[in-house]
């Protein structure tokens, strides 16, 4: 059962528009959602985080949305560069840590010139 | 300062042998975690180190799977008798209790 989804498993976006990428989970237990970028042959690096009490937060050209009442988060890009194509990983945990996180399947970004 | 380090990054055994995983976490993080990443998933939590002991190891598939760190710092993932069922990219991350995961680039492990 996969507690945290990524329904799309690629997006391709053109250079300086919105990327979106989505994440829904089933768990209504997860207190805080994170997510990561991941380059190839690379481990994943934080992009950036929020916690259930939020309903946004915004770092630079990130932000993460939260609707718990839909159980749906999103990560905005504006403006998409080049170098934001990476897989991205939508993950939630129970509690404010993340001793045990729960990772989505991840979604391919490509950002085109 | 470094970043967290994962040695072999590759690996490449036979079906029924034994093998093991190494990470080098970041100086001075307490907290010590292994994922492993199957083709088309996502990071999938294994075990997690407080120290030297192992807080929760609820994602450790089988009894095959131990993983230990003696000295609070490196930490050894142990896969006996290897299935084919077991490749998959094997991840390492470190982080100051309640901090951000900070992961290690890998260890791709294929089980022929």
């Amino acid at each position: 059962d996969q507690q945290v989804k990524q329904n799309s498993p690629s997006l391709s976006v053109q250079e300086g528009r919105i990327s979106i990428l989505n994440c829904d989970y089933t768990n209504s237990m997860f207190d805080y959602f994170l997510w990561y970028k991941k380059y190839p042959a690379e481990g994943p690096t934080f992009l950036i985080s929020i916690s259930s009490i939020k309903d946004k937060n915004e770092d630079g050209r990130f932000t993460v949305f939260l609707n718990k009442s839909a159980k749906h988060l999103s990560l905005h890009i504006v403006p998409s560069q080049p170098g934001d194509s990476a897989v991205y990983f939508c993950a939630a945990s129970e509690g404010y840590n993340t001793d045990k996180l729960i990772f989505g399947t991840g979604t391919r970004l490509q950002v085109f010139p | 300062g470094a970043g967290v380090s994962q040695t072999p990054s590759n690996k490449v055994t036979e079906k029924g042998k034994y093998v093991e995983l190494r990470c080098d976490p970041i100086s001075g993080h307490t907290a010590l975690y292994w994922y492993r990443q199957s083709l088309g998933q996502g990071p999938e939590f294994l075990i997690y180190f407080q120290g030297t002991g192992a807080a929760d190891d609820s994602g450790l598939p089988n009894d095959r799977f131990f993983a230990v760190r003696p000295e609070g710092s490196v930490s050894t993932l142990k896969i006996q008798r290897t299935e084919r069922g077991d490749s998959a990219v094997y991840l390492c991350a470190s982080s100051l209790t309640g901090d951000r995961l900070n992961f290690g680039p890998g260890t791709r492990l294929t089980v022929l």
